[in-house]
């Protein structure tokens, strides 16, 4: 069945720092990966997907993530966090029957 | 371009009561898919639909009912309203090409009581 799962319900980085946001997927056939950003009280936005092809994938507002196959994740980055960065962060993964499923979500903090 | 469009945003129930949330998208698109929102447990999906009058269950498909009668419209129904159906709901579409992402409305809170 396919399933994703985001490993830390809430991650705090002092600014600066690296963001490291956790995702493994679960899935019966090549799956394409989102990664959503939710700010309070609106709703979801794309910050990058993996389709095909190279799977370090660059996003909006200096995020990344990289596919690794054997490792079955799709993990997010970001080299140095701003404050602007708080917001819940979210794994999607699109595979067969055009479902699109997401994990539970990782709530960013971000502290001076 | 409005994108997708949820109406209400906001609605308060007494329990039994009967409900409609309304997701219109102008994107053309043959995807569409209703979640709820809940503290902890990220989006779970209700319902989805693949066209114009196909629906599916997703995981959480329990007390709800939907339609598709036209291609940019998709209705969630909830006959029988419960305190645990309150949440915040998010509609979404997206093309059928694959790799593609899916577009969201700004979400309906919605609170039984």
């Amino acid at each position: 069945a396919q399933s994703v799962t985001q490993l830390g319900s809430h991650v705090s980085v002092s600014e600066g720092a690296l963001v490291l946001l956790r995702c493994n997927y679960s899935s019966s056939v090549p799956p394409y990966l989102f990664w959503y950003v939710q700010y309070p009280n609106q709703g979801l936005q794309l910050l990058l997907k993996y389709t095909t092809g190279a799977t370090l994938v660059k996003g909006i507002n200096g995020f990344e993530a990289e596919f690794k196959k054997s490792e079955t994740s799709f993990h997010l980055t970001k080299p140095s966090a701003h404050m602007s960065d708080a917001a819940e962060y979210f794994c999607a993964s699109a595979g067969g029957y055009n479902k699109l499923i997401f994990g539970a979500g990782t709530r960013l903090a971000v502290h001076p | 371009n409005a994108g997708v469009t949820q109406t209400p945003k906001f609605r308060v129930l007494k329990t039994g009561q009967s409900m409609t949330l309304l997701c219109a998208q102008d994107m053309n698109h043959e995807y569409m898919y209703w979640y709820r929102q809940d503290p902890g447990m990220g989006l779970r999906l209700i319902h989805y639909s693949v066209g114009e009058g196909t629906t599916a269950k997703g995981e959480v498909p329990d007390g709800y009912n939907v339609s598709r009668l036209k291609k940019q419209n998709f209705l969630l129904g909830l006959e029988s309203a419960a305190p645990s159906q309150t949440s915040v709901y998010f509609c979404a579409s997206r093309s059928y090409r694959e790799g593609t992402e899916a577009f969201f409305g700004q979400g309906t809170r919605l609170t039984v009581v």
